[in-house]
């Protein structure tokens, strides 16, 4: 089965700074890919997904993700973050179609100085 | 609808003893998964469901039974609590419609073990 790498634990930012968190996963047939966010003491929600087709994917709240199949990586972008973005952000990797066996990234814990 | 529900939210066992955690869902989704959540690990797949009658384990199947006799219910059944099982657990759901896919979370149980 897959793994998949979220190469930062913890991200403080101030307000308006650029984000980008960087998510890498070891599958290498075909892969669906997820981000999600997860507010504190809420569950996860769906930021953005990838199944196909155009490898930039823009997603809820002006997070975009970029997927580069060469490096099997997933990275998730904001160019100017609110403090009302901090939260938990987890990349998820699905292998192939018809299957649901998702895998998660151990999170990245983003912090938003006002 | 009220899409997926998790009962109970919090529940705190004593090591040895056994309990169910339920989960349902109204959205009549094929897939259905259970996740354990822990500071630092992320997500991690315990159990999955691709129908009724159908179940798989995940990443961390050990000292967990599910199973599905309807498409609507996934319970998550703890044989004999121990206190690494101590977690966060969430249930999911998930539709597949050719290559798209989506999940939806429950809002988790909270579980101590002591």
């Amino acid at each position: 089965a897959q793994s998949v790498s979220q190469h930062n634990h913890h991200v403080i930012l101030s307000e308006a700074a650029s984000l980008e968190l960087g998510c890498n996963y070891s599958y290498g047939g075909t892969v669906n890919l997820f981000w999600y966010v997860q507010y504190p003491g809420q569950h996860l929600q769906l930021l953005l997904k990838y199944f196909s087709g155009d490898p930039l994917v823009k997603g809820i709240k002006g997070f975009e993700a970029e997927f580069i199949k060469s490096k099997f990586s997933f990275n998730l972008r904001k160019p100017s973050v609110q403090w009302s973005d901090t939260a938990e952000y987890f990349c998820a990797v699905k292998e192939g179609y018809n299957n649901n066996d998702m895998r998660f990234g151990a999170g990245t814990r983003l912090t938003v100085k006002p | 609808n009220a899409g997926v529900t998790q009962t109970p939210k919090f529940q705190v066992l004593k090591t040895g003893q056994s309990m169910t955690l339920q989960c349902a869902q109204d959205m009549n989704h094929e897939y259905m998964s259970w996740y354990r959540q822990d500071p630092g690990m992320g997500l991690r797949l315990i159990h999955y469901s691709v129908g009724a009658g159908i179940t798989d384990q995940g990443e961390v199947p050990n000292g967990y039974n599910v199973s599905r006799s309807t498409t609507e219910d996934f319970p998550l059944r703890l044989l004999s609590a121990a206190p690494s099982q101590t977690s966060v657990y969430f249930c999911a759901s998930s539709y597949r419609r050719g290559t798209h896919y989506e999940q939806y979370f429950g809002p988790g149980t909270r579980l101590t073990v002591t």
